[in-house]
Order: structure tokens, then sequence, then C-alpha cells
């Protein structure tokens, strides 16, 4: 079936250390979008991108960074310098503007991540 | 700039009721309207979505919204409710420029009494 496959679904992090959570979707979508829930404050966009090998910062990138050296593949690392990292991520992919009528965005199941 | 508000954050009815979500929107152009649904600790699933056309929207799970520009409003309908539509929604708009970027509300947590 095609969707997006965030991993882990749970994931501790030590104070300081650099963390990435994968995300992998098999939708064909050229966009894709790395967002963080916290409770009472929906979603915020962290980073997206609509192309291999480039990206955009959204409204929170400070203390996150991002890759895209493959169609289906966008990893987010949360670093050390991300001060409140503890969050609900989740990634997202759509096609961009211009591809079709279908311009929803098809979300993951997320990764709930735990500074300890 | 735009943003999204829904203004409820905790709604309680009955299940069989009717219920009503509000949102609120505010953006230069026709907007791209959608509404998400999500369990807890899951993902989002699209309910149904807005681009032109009519402005009564049907989407999954009996749930339908209404575009009205007149009151930058996309609130969510449903006639009656059932117990496993307790969830989380969120409304969201299409950022403008050449992205599919979304700018989400604050969601509103629906619980559903017996």
């Amino acid at each position: 079936d095609g969707g997006i496959t965030q991993s882990p679904k749970y994931l501790f992090r030590k104070e300081g250390q650099n963390v990435t959570l994968s995300c992998e979707q098999n939708l064909n979508h050229d966009a894709m979008y790395w967002y963080r829930q916290d409770p009472g404050q929906g979603l915020r966009l962290i980073y997206y991108s609509q192309i291999v090998n480039d990206f955009q910062k959204g409204d929170i990138a400070e203390g996150y960074s991002v890759s895209r050296e493959k169609k289906e593949s966008f990893p987010l690392t949360v670093t050390s310098a991300q001060k409140n990292p503890t969050a609900f991520y989740l990634c997202a992919s759509s096609p961009v503007p211009g591809q079709g009528l279908n311009t929803e965005a098809f979300f993951g199941q997320g990764t709930r991540l735990t500074v300890v | 700039a735009q943003s999204v508000t829904q203004p409820d954050i905790h709604i309680t009815v009955s299940e069989g009721a009717s219920l009503e979500l509000r949102c609120n929107y505010s953006y230069g152009a026709t907007p791209y309207l959608f509404w998400y649904v999500q369990s807890p600790g899951q993902g989002l699933q699209l309910l149904l979505k807005y681009f032109s056309g009519d402005t009564l929207v049907q989407g999954i799970k009996g749930f339908e919204a209404e575009f009205k520009r007149s009151q930058s409003s996309f609130n969510l309908r449903k006639p009656s409710v059932h117990w496993s539509d307790a969830a989380e929604y969120f409304c969201a708009v299409k950022s403008g420029g050449a992205t599919n970027k979304l700018i989400f509300g604050t969601g509103t947590l629906l619980a559903v009494q017996p």
C-alpha cells in the first residue's frame, strides 16, 4: 500500500544528543514536510522540501536539520541546539502545485520524542 | 499573514447529537481549506477539502463542511455523532505561493458522551 512511514514510533534522547527521525514515502510525491505538534498549539512547520537536494526552513527551524538526498526520504535531525525537543513529530508529503488536482498532504503516524 | 482560528478548544456532545466545529481563516485570496482528524498518538487523516466550486463539501465518515466567504469560515458538521468520532480535529489552510504548506488551527478536542 502507498503511504508514509515514520520510524521509530517512540524515541528517547538524552540531553545534549542529536537524534534522527526517519520519514519514507512511496506515494511518488515531490514535496515533503516536517511538522511539530505540541498540546494546544496545533501543528507548526519545521522544514519542507519541494524537490530532491533542496529544502526550505519553516516557521520553527532553529535546532533542526534535514536532508533530501532521495525523493522517497526526508529525515529530520533534532540537534542539541533545540532547547525543548520533547514533542510529537509528523512527516507529510504532497504533490507540488501544478502536478494535479489532489494537493492535499498525507501524513505519517508520527514519532513521539522524549528528552530524558 | 494567513492564519486559522478554531475558537473551541474542547467540545463534548452526546452520542447521536449533531456536531458543528468552528473554523475561521484569514487569507487574502480564495483559500484552499482542509479538515483533518487525529486519534490519540496517531497521524492526521483528511476528512474533506475545499478548493473551489460548490461551497458545501462532503467528506468521509459522514462529515460535511460549508465554506462561507463572507464570514471567512469553514465549519465542520455532522448530523449524528458516533462514539468513534471522539478525536481531535484540525482545520488548515494552504499557505500562499507555489507550495502546499499548511497553516493549522490549534485544534478542537471532541469528546462523545454515551
